[in-house]
């Protein structure tokens, strides 16, 4: 049973647009949300994260959204750059008395851009 | 910071064999997590250690244990290996309280 799902296990986009990624969950438990970047041969990157108190955090070109009532987050990408291009991962993890827990992945959207 | 080391970086076995794989966590980082990416797929967690206990453990077998040093190092041990262990083995660092893993980049295991 899987309880983070990307549908999408690629999507490719023009450099200069905005990529958007798609990130659902199923537990409701969830309160916190990671995306991480991976390029290959590497390990994954962190890349933004939010609380479930808050519906939007914003660092730079990215951008997580979450709607806890359709159990949805995305990953706003703009503009979209060469570099980019990578695996993109959502994990989800669960609170534990201030501590958090481990990580729960999704199967990996692969972004390219292409110039 | 020194970031999180793992090695070795590739490691072939033969199924049955024993394998240890290890890392080195982010200095100050007193929780150490393994997880296991088989192709295609997203990382999976195996387990975690804390103060040298494990403190939480994923959906695999006992034949996957771990160690946690005083050092923040750690190892990953897995015994009568099967050819579905092969992937990518991920070590990540965090501390308690804090929000936020990092990973280093993973020892690819080919079990023939």
């Amino acid at each position: 049973d899987q309880q983070v799902k990307q549908n999408s296990p690629s999507l490719s986009v023009q450099e200069g647009r905005i990529s958007i990624l798609n990130c659902d969950y199923t537990n409701s438990m969830f309160d916190y949300f990671l995306w991480y970047k991976k390029y290959p041969a590497e390990g994954p990157t962190f890349l933004i994260s939010i609380s479930s108190i808050k519906d939007k955090n914003e660092d730079g070109r990215f951008t997580v959204f979450l709607n806890k009532s359709a159990k949805h987050l995305s990953l706003h990408i703009v503009p979209s750059q060469p570099g980019d291009s990578a695996v993109y991962f959502c994990a989800a993890s669960r609170n534990y008395g201030g501590s958090q827990g481990n990580l729960i992945f999704g199967k990996g959207t692969k972004l390219s851009v292409k110039p | 910071e020194t970031g999180v080391t793992q090695s070795p970086t590739h490691l072939i076995k033969t199924r049955g064999q024993q394998v240890t794989l290890r890392c080195s966590s982010q200095s100050g980082h007193n929780t150490v997590s393994w997880y296991q990416q088989a192709l295609g797929q997203g990382p999976q967690f195996i387990f975690q250690y804390y103060r040298e206990e494990e403190n939480g453990r994923g959906n695999f077998p006992p034949r996957f244990s771990g160690l946690q040093f005083p050092n923040y190092s750690s190892e990953l041990n897995v015994n009568a290996l099967e050819l579905d262990d092969s992937a990518l083995y991920l070590c990540a660092s965090s501390w308690t309280g804090g929000y936020g893993y990092t990973f280093g980049s993973g020892t690819r295991l080919t079990v023939v």
